[in-house]
């Protein structure tokens, strides 16, 4: 089965500053993709990035970038010029090319500090 | 069209009853997912519609849950005999048909569950 790990319970980063969040995952497949989900307090999850891992150039959006490594099985998430608005928790996910579900990891919790 | 709803967002109940959960998708959204997350922890999947058609289940859905989707427009989930094991927020999302999906799910706010 395939899992997924995020090792960094809870992050904080300075406003403007850039963060890194962790996340690796175990799997014998070779496509699929990958997503970073942001979940507001209180508010629903929605997409940040996505990845294909057939996909050799890593994904951009805005302000958030991924550094896909699928030999290393490591799908990390870089937020650059950090707002208040990013603090939430992160959520790590993966999914079989032609599969049904979504796999995610533990979550991060970003803070932002002003 | 407003997202994903779920109703109600808040259920206290006490151990032994039973509680009944309402997703409603995106419209034009064939796909319907439940998930069960837990404080702290990321979602878990519990399973999967195509259309009113249930096509996977995850063995965390005990004989005690129930999901249904009738028409292939809103989903229902049931817990009978609530334990307080069962205290979480329920998760419904939904996804469109077609050549286009690449995975992305549309999540509701959540249903959050306690049992007393």
């Amino acid at each position: 089965a395939q899992t997924v790990t995020q090792s960094q319970p809870e992050m904080s980063v300075q406003e403007a500053e850039t963060v890194t969040l962790s996340c690796t995952y175990d799997t014998s497949e070779s496509d699929y993709y990958l997503f970073w989900y942001k979940q507001p307090p209180s508010r629903q999850m929605i997409l940040v990035i996505r990845q294909e891992a057939y996909k050799q150039q890593n994904a951009t959006e805005n302000r958030f970038s991924v550094n896909f490594q699928k030999a290393a099985k490591s799908f990390s998430l870089k937020i650059s010029d950090s707002q208040l608005g990013d603090a939430a928790m992160y959520f790590c996910a993966y999914r079989r090319e032609y599969g049904n579900k979504l796999v995610f990891g533990a979550g991060t919790i970003l803070r932002v500090k002003s | 069209d407003t997202g994903v709803s779920q109703d109600p967002r808040h259920k206290i109940t006490k151990r032994g009853q039973n509680v009944t959960f309402r997703c409603d998708p995106i419209s034009e959204h064939n796909r319907l997912y439940w998930y069960r997350q837990t404080l702290g922890q990321g979602p878990e999947f519990l399973t999967y519609f195509q259309n009113e058609a249930q096509l996977e289940k995850s063995r965390l859905l005990s004989d005690r849950f129930s999901a249904e989707r009738p028409k292939g427009s809103f989903s229902t989930l049931e817990i009978q005999r609530t334990e307080q094991g069962d205290s979480a927020m329920y998760l419904c999302a939904s996804s469109p048909r077609g050549t286009g999906f690449t995975g992305e799910l549309f999540f509701g706010e959540g249903s959050r569950l306690t049992v007393l």
